[in-house]
């Protein structure tokens, strides 16, 4: 079974630009949870979507966004990027409770 | 919001040598989850424990979950290069109605086993 993909792997964006990170999650796993992984912070969760609906939600500004498919596919956006966002934006997608799969991640650098 | 911390930060061994590395919270976790990074790369699952007092093996890994939930330890014995790597704990928040679960990481212990 094919795992979880992550398109781009590699992201260079300028600051006020914004971008949108593709998931595709494991066949058969409705769940697509999308993660941040800094040195200094490490992963922090972003959001959670379920069956096209968010149901869970990190402390994050309201410039990160996700949504959901039909086919669980997962997008999420960044708008009015700062050098900050730069970072590992990891998506995991989960059949049930205590087991998330990760795909490879986006590096997105900011400049 | 709960916090894991993880002990060590760093830990550098030669290849042979065992290894205990600690996850601690103040908070209880539903479940906690133990996973593998390499750079460039996402995190791999090696371990759910949900159990309190819970132990798992994987072949050189042991896994204990504490009996109160609130704190895991991985034990690596006979660590081989290949061991090398990020390790991580994350434990889950008690789920939402519908299901969600939020993990919350710890920062990790980079793991560098030396032939």
């Amino acid at each position: 079974k094919a795992g979880v993909t992550q398109t781009p792997r590699y992201l260079i964006k300028t600051r006020g630009q914004q971008v949108t990170l593709s998931c595709s999650p494991i066949s058969g796993h409705r769940s697509v949870s999308w993660y941040q992984q800094t040195p200094g912070q490490g992963l922090q969760f972003l959001f959670e979507y379920f069956s096209e609906t968010q149901r869970n939600k990190g402390n994050f500004p309201g410039r990160f966004s996700g949504r959901q498919f039909s086919n669980s596919r997962s997008e999420m956006n960044v708008s009015t990027l700062e050098l900050g966002d730069s970072a590992l934006y990891l998506c995991a997608s989960s059949l049930r409770a205590g087991e998330q799969y990760f795909g490879p991640g986006t590096r997105l650098t900011v400049t | 919001t709960q916090l894991l911390e993880q002990s060590p930060q760093f830990l550098s061994i030669q290849e042979g040598e065992n290894l205990t590395v600690y996850c601690n919270s103040s908070s209880v976790f539903s479940s906690l989850q133990w996973y593998r990074q390499e750079p460039g790369e996402g995190p791999v699952l090696l371990v759910t424990v949900v159990t309190g007092g819970e132990v798992k093996k994987l072949k050189r890994l042991t896994f204990q979950f504490g009996d109160a939930r609130k704190d895991s330890s991985l034990h690596i014995t006979a660590a081989q290069p290949g061991d090398t790597g990020l390790y991580l704990c994350a434990g889950a928040e008690n789920p939402l109605q519908g299901g969600s679960e939020k993990l919350v990481f710890g920062k990790g212990t980079k793991l560098t086993v030396n032939p």
